[in-house]
């Protein structure tokens, strides 16, 4: 069964900074890894969607990279805004039997970027 | 393109009354699904649906169910709503479940007293 796990559950940070959120994985065997933001009381939006083939995948300040083999996905965000404040959520996929290509989801990293 | 539309957005149940969350995806795709997000937990499957015509079940399907008559709606029917039941749902769809993103709806709260 997969698990994933985002570190850390939150973070606070001044504009401006760069930062890295990571998430891992217990099940290598996936297709690909999809990052979200999620604003609170709205539901989630794609940031980034990376293949298993692939290392990294930007998308204008974010970046996203996969190493497969060892279960792990960083988001990094350069020179952050406060409106990047939203909690951010990794899922990676696989074929969890049938035509079930299962996105599990971690808990989240609740990011705040102060002003 | 609207993308993924939900209705309602906020309801209130009684314990063992019954309701239909609606689902409609404008983008064509194939693909539909629904979630529940618990306070502080990840989102679980609860359905997914292939096709018009051909849906399955996820990890939490007890007390659910759906059906997929044509490719635009999924809806999510609670019959006998329980307490266990208060969550928020989001549907999500996507043209190919292996390349491609999936899409989110807005979600709908729901709270069974």
């Amino acid at each position: 069964k997969q698990e994933v796990t985002q570190i850390p559950a939150a973070l606070s940070v001044p504009e401006g900074e760069n930062l890295v959120l990571n998430c891992s994985f217990t099940d290598s065997a996936i297709y690909n890894l999809q990052w979200f933001r999620q604003d609170p009381g709205k539901g989630l939006t794609s940031l980034l969607l990376i293949q298993s083939s692939q290392r990294e995948q930007t998308s204008g300040r974010l970046n996203a990279s996969l190493d497969k083999s060892s279960g792990r996905s960083t988001l990094y965000i350069a020179a952050s805004q406060p409106g990047d404040s939203a909690t951010y959520l990794c899922a990676p996929r696989r074929n969890s039997g049938g035509s079930n290509y299962k996105l599990t989801f971690g808990k989240g990293t609740l990011l705040t970027v102060n002003p | 393109n609207a993308g993924v539309t939900q209705t309602p957005k906020f309801r209130i149940l009684k314990i063992g009354q019954s309701m239909t969350l609606q689902c409609t995806q404008d983008m064509n795709h194939n693909y539909m699904y629904w979630y529940r997000q618990d306070p502080g937990m990840g989102l679980k499957l609860i359905y997914y649906s292939v096709g018009a015509g051909i849906t399955d079940k996820g990890e939490v399907p007890n007390g659910y169910n759906v059906s997929r008559s044509t490719t635009e709606d999924f809806p999510l029917r609670l019959e006998l709503a329980a307490p266990s039941q208060t969550s928020v749902y989001f549907c999500a769809s996507s043209y190919n479940p292996v390349s491609y993103e999936q899409y989110f709806g807005p979600g709908t709260r729901l709270t069974v007293t």
